[in-house]
């Protein structure tokens, strides 16, 4: 089955620290990797995704490869700002299969101090 | 274009009561997908429907929860009886039509508090 296994939490950085919360995962076929963020009180925000092998995702300086070989997702961000406080959540999507069941990892709590 | 919508927000309610979750999707989606969020957990996909079709209700309980998506109007989670265990985030999401690359919509979600 499909399945993400991210980096546990809680992360907490100082701002203009650079954040790295690692991603892996099983599927079969060629899945679609997604991070979305899910900042306080609010829902789930899609915050960027790569459809192929070598793919690069970026957003809000947010950046992710999709790394076939080492079945990764990594999220990084070069300088954190308070503002990135948030939960982030590592997704995949198995298009082979068109499935629609995003299967999720538990999320990574980051909190930015100034 | 609107997105997902969902109401209430925030929803209270006792032990033995219903609970009813509503989700217009985006303008165009004909599909609609319910996910809950325990305390501390990832996101769990529930059930799939479209239009008066429940596609995939593989991931909802067996007891108490049923969803519909009528011809007219919002989707509906309904959740019978509730008790504390489900207290929890309740995510509606929409697409289009499923094609390549499987991009799906959330809405900011029903926080369910049972007490």
């Amino acid at each position: 089955g499909n399945s993400v296994t991210q980096m546990e939490g809680p992360v907490t950085l100082s701002e203009e620290a650079f954040l790295t919360i690692n991603c892996t995962y099983t599927a079969t076929g060629y899945p679609s990797l997604f991070w979305y963020v899910q900042y306080p009180g609010e829902g789930l925000q899609l915050l960027l995704k790569a459809t192929k092998a070598d793919d690069k995702g970026s957003n809000k300086g947010f950046e992710a490869t999709y790394r076939k070989e080492t079945t990764s997702f990594h999220l990084e961000k070069g300088s954190v700002q308070v503002s990135d406080s948030a939960v982030y959540f590592c997704a995949l999507s198995a298009i082979s299969s068109n499935d629609y069941k995003l299967s999720f990892g538990a999320g990574t709590t980051v909190t930015v101090r100034a | 274009n609107a997105g997902v919508m969902q109401n209430p927000r925030h929803l209270v309610r006792r032990r033995g009561q219903e609970a009813r979750l509503r989700c217009s999707p985006m303008k165009g989606h004909s599909h609609v997908y319910w996910y809950r969020q325990l305390p501390e957990e990832g996101l769990k996909f529930m059930v799939y429907l479209q239009k008066e079709n429940i596609i995939d209700e593989s991931g909802m309980p067996k007891e108490r929860f049923s969803a519909e998506f009528p011809k007219e109007g919002p989707s509906i989670l309904r959740i019978q009886q509730v008790v504390r265990g489900d207290s929890a985030a309740y995510f509606c999401a929409s697409s289009p039509p499923l094609s390549s690359g499987n991009t799906i919509y959330f809405g900011e979600g029903s926080w369910l508090t049972v007490v």
